[in-house]
């Protein structure tokens, strides 16, 4: 069945580094592929998303491109702040028309100021 | 706009037991969809309510059970409650059934079974 990994945490990193948090997925069909982010205390939130090979989903800094051809959605940011710790979710769905969503195990980041 | 909100917010229950969740959704959303988050784990998805009836489910067994009311707001029952389902429990309402709409998640109920 269809499935999401990505890289397991925690990740530590100091303000303004480069961030990369992998993850890949098992799909048949053409799923839309989603970031979602769970701040200390808060409930889970949409990051980006992106719907079909190529596409390019940003937010808040934030990106991550669908690559069909590698099965992958690495999520991505340039300069991280001590705000943007939080655990990072993956997630795919909406596979042939489906309606579940298929998460990751989650990836915490830490960054330190 | 009012977001989703759950409750209660805790909930400790012994083996055995029943236990009913509650979720309002967000305002315009017809589509609801229960979530199980074990400790360090991904949400694991329950099963979808759209408008009223049951549009899928996971892999749970029929003690899971839900409920969709007219104003969209939904229910979570569990009954026989087992150790293993202490949870984080998450509802999620969207507009439209289909997997790639945005869902809008509610902070949880924690769910303790001793």
């Amino acid at each position: 069945g269809d499935s999401v990994t990505q890289m397991e945490g925690p990740v530590t990193l100091s303000e303004e580094a480069f961030l990369t948090i992998n993850c890949t997925y098992t799909a048949t069909g053409y799923p839309s592929l989603f970031w979602y982010v769970q701040y200390p205390g808060e409930g889970l939130q949409l990051l980006l998303k992106a719907t079909k090979a190529d596409d390019k989903g940003s937010n808040k800094g934030f990106e991550a491109t669908y690559r069909k051809e590698t099965t992958s959605f690495h999520l991505e940011k340039g300069s991280v702040q001590v705000s943007d710790s939080a655990v990072y979710f993956c997630a795919l769905s909406g596979n042939t028309g489906g309606f579940k969503t298929i998460f990751g195990a989650g990836t915490r980041l830490f960054v330190k100021a | 706009e009012t977001g989703v909100t759950q409750s209660p917010t805790h909930l400790i229950k012994t083996r055995g037991q029943q236990v009913t969740l509650r979720c309002s959704s967000q305002s315009g959303h017809n589509t609801v969809s229960w979530y199980q988050q074990a400790l360090g784990q991904g949400p694991q998805f329950i099963f979808q309510y759209y408008r009223e009836e049951e549009n899928g489910r996971g892999n749970f067994p029929p003690r899971f059970s839900g409920l969709q009311f007219p104003n969209y707001s939904s229910e979570l029952n569990v009954n026989a409650l087992e150790l293993d389902d202490s949870a984080l429990y998450l509802c999620a309402s969207s507009l439209g059934r289909w997997g790639n709409n945005e869902q809008f998640f509610g902070p949880g109920t924690r769910l303790t079974v001793l």
